[in-house]
């Protein structure tokens, strides 16, 4: 089935040791996003790829970065994780013409030491 | 910010009730979907309503939008136990591919 793949489904990390998550698609879609959500939240919309152009939310912290090295993966790399970024991290897809319904995988959860 | 605020925050209900959010967003928008997220999962498409209706209809969910009053409801009729889950109301602005998702309601069906 097509599908969006994040891994791992859980990550801990150190305080301050880089991170990477990943997720895949098999839909072919042109816009892969990254959210962040804290418990009892809603995503919060971190950054998009539409195609191969980035588009970083204003408020973003720099500690965020992301890399689409192709259509199917979509990285997030956190630098140098706090306390604070301990989450639930979900990557979507989307085809634009079909109405920006999103399909969601079923997240990361990040743990910080 | 046009984020959405759903309410109830939470909603608790016993199965075969029927259940009621409601959502209301800040500037016009192209389109409003619901999406359901089981607890420690992802989000689920559930329904897409379009500026220019007004009811849609896809099994036992219904959603109503008022345009005028920028709020949309989410009616889950015959509840069942596995509807326990959270339900987030989401905006489409035209021409952006970005979606603002409300804050959402929990929603506790009790066998």
């Amino acid at each position: 089935d097509a599908m969006v793949i994040q891994n791992p489904r859980y990550q801990v990390t150190q305080f301050g040791k880089p991170v990477t998550l990943s997720c895949s698609q098999t839909l072919n879609h042109n816009v892969m996003y990254w959210y962040q959500q804290k418990s009892s939240q809603a995503p919060k919309l971190l950054f998009h790829y539409y195609d191969k152009d980035f588009n970083n939310e204003a408020d973003t912290p720099d500690n965020f970065q992301s890399r689409r090295p192709n259509t199917s993966f979509c990285f997030l790399d956190i630098r140098s994780p706090g306390l604070g970024d301990a989450a639930m991290y979900l990557c979507a897809t989307s085809r634009v013409i079909l109405q920006n319904i999103q399909y969601f995988g079923a997240g990361t959860r990040l743990s910080v030491l | 910010s046009q984020q959405g605020e759903e309410d109830p925050q939470a909603l608790s209900i016993q199965e075969g009730e029927n259940a009621t959010m409601n959502c209301s967003y800040k500037t016009s928008i192209n389109n409003l979907q619901w999406y359901r997220q089981n607890s420690g999962r992802g989000l689920v498409h559930l329904i897409l309503i379009r500026s220019n209706e007004r009811e849609k209809h896809s099994g036992r969910l219904r959603v109503t939008l008022d345009t005028s009053k920028k709020s949309s409801s989410l009616l889950i009729t015959a509840s069942r136990a596995a509807d326990t889950a959270s339900y987030f109301c989401a905006t489409a602005e035209g021409g952006s591919e970005k979606l603002v998702f409300g804050k959402g309601t929990k929603l506790t069906v009790n066998p």
